[in-house]
């Protein structure tokens, strides 16, 4: 069971947006800045799309977004288009001896 | 172009021993915070462990104890050595730059296959 709580499935059709949502506790999400999403292909490594809750690394489409609200982080893709059809797995400080815990992922389709 | 590029997998028994290679072109690994992160069969992604770079290192729970992370300044090559392997330790390997926390893991190597089973 992962440390993260994320859903396993979300879809959008090309065009619209989406947000996926992880939800973990004041021990992690909640207590600290750290929260990144990555996406992963299938059969690909995974990729940084957003670090430190809201930062998108150079070469990510601004279609892309995160925020944050208490113990839930939250990433927004705008604009769906095929390729962004993936599983996304969000990530954050685990706190005094976790160090870093995953989401269980979510696979996003674009219909 | 930086690039990273694991090596080392296999099969391997239950209880022995296997370790991995993850060599980088692009970067410093003794300047940098690198990672081992995997992902078992259908499944999602685990943090393993992680070295910085001052030389501090830390482990998961699941494999504190039983894995080492290092690194040969003199190679540019990070390493992950595995003892005492069990079949729930069969996963991806990947390699990463970055400690996931602070500017996340930026760069990823295409991942070494581990299958522990007898």
């Amino acid at each position: 069971q992962s440390a993260l709580t994320q859903p396993p499935s979300a879809s959008g059709s090309p065009g619209q947006s989406v947000t996926i949502s992880c939800t973990g506790t004041s021990s992690d999400v909640g207590g600290f800045y750290y929260v990144s999403w990555y996406q992963q292909h299938p059969g690909k490594a995974p990729k940084l799309m957003i670090y430190e809750v809201t930062k998108r690394p150079s070469g990510v489409p601004d279609r892309f977004s995160g925020s944050k609200s208490g113990n839930t982080a939250s990433l927004t893709v705008s604009g769906l288009q095929a390729e962004d059809e993936a599983d996304y797995y969000c990530s954050s400080d685990g706190g005094s001896n976790k160090y870093v815990v995953f989401g269980g992922g979510t696979k996003l389709t674009v219909l | 172009e930086v690039q990273l590029v694991e090596s080392g997998g296999g099969l391997i028994q239950p209880g022995g021993s296997l370790r991995v290679s993850c060599a980088a072109s692009g970067i410093i690994v003794s300047r940098n915070y690198m990672s081992w992160v995997r992902q078992a069969p259908g499944k999602g992604l685990e943090w393993v462990s992680v070295i910085y770079s001052g030389g501090s290192t830390f482990y998961a729970d699941s494999v504190k104890g039983r894995f080492t992370i290092s690194r040969d300044n003199s190679k540019n090559t990070l390493y992950l050595q595995m003892n005492s392997l069990r079949v729930d330790d069969t996963a991806v390997y990947y390699c990463a730059r970055g400690d996931g926390l602070e500017y996340g893991m930026d760069v990823w190597g295409q991942g070494t296959t581990v299958t522990v089973s007898s």
